[in-house]
């Protein structure tokens, strides 16, 4: 069925950069877009951005130009969220999510920023 | 500060009817843009609940269903189930933010 998996959770300090992964199964990757979402801790959702795995175009959050990277691998149906200049305001839960109506999600990757 | 506001709870007892008020204004909600609504049920990840005009993906039953007026939108759960009990999130897109997604804050439905 469709359901994405997405990476581990990671610890970062903080300035450093972390790279989420969101490996898509059950379906034709390159066509559906890939949203991304992040839940700080206690909070409601936050759009990072999004990215068309077809083309390559993205789209990002005005908050986020800048420090944020989208990509993808098409060869094993993979997108990509990297996040750079962390600071401890980037803690949270990242989503990956398919489509405009974000459908599914994956089951989310926690990042940690802590010196 | 979420571009959408929803009220922070609400609550209701198994049996009863409940509603969860999503507002905006003319460049999201008023717009042609659709609103999509999400249940996040403790500790675990959102799940789409209902699409655009009352769609509702496999599995989610018609107790469920939207409602949109003006620069609102509104969720409404009938027959609540202790099950309901989670957070609730209303989405849709803005035209003044170049089309860029929008969240509501959320509503946590507590099932007395």
């Amino acid at each position: 069925q469709v359901h994405l998996v997405q990476s581990g959770g990671e610890v970062k300090k903080p300035g450093a950069s972390v790279k989420v992964s969101c490996k898509a199964f059950g379906y034709s990757f390159t066509g559906f877009e890939i949203y991304w979402v992040r839940q700080g801790p206690g909070q409601g959702l936050e759009w990072m951005g999004w990215i068309n795995p077809d083309n390559g175009d993205t789209n990002s959050a005005q908050k986020f130009q800048g420090r944020v990277t989208m990509t993808r691998d098409t060869s094993i149906s993979t997108a990509y969220l990297e996040l750079t200049r962390l600071t401890s305001d980037d803690t949270a839960v990242y989503y990956c999510a398919r489509n405009s109506t974000l459908d599914p999600w994956g089951q989310g990757t926690l990042v940690i920023v802590s010196s | 500060q979420s571009v959408l506001t929803q009220a922070p709870s609400v609550s209701g007892a198994p049996g009863q009817r409940v509603t969860i008020s999503c507002t905006g204004s003319s460049s999201n909600i008023g717009s042609p843009y659709e609103v999509h609504w999400y249940q996040q049920l403790p500790g675990t990840a959102p799940k789409l609940l209902i699409y655009g005009n009352n769609n509702r993906p496999s599995g989610v039953p018609d107790r469920f269903s939207v409602s949109k007026s003006g620069t609102s939108a509104s969720l409404a759960i009938t027959g609540l189930q202790a099950e309901d009990e989670a957070d609730y999130y209303c989405q849709s897109y803005d035209s003044s933010l170049s089309g860029s997604v929008v969240f509501g804050g959320g509503t946590k439905l507590t099932v007395l």
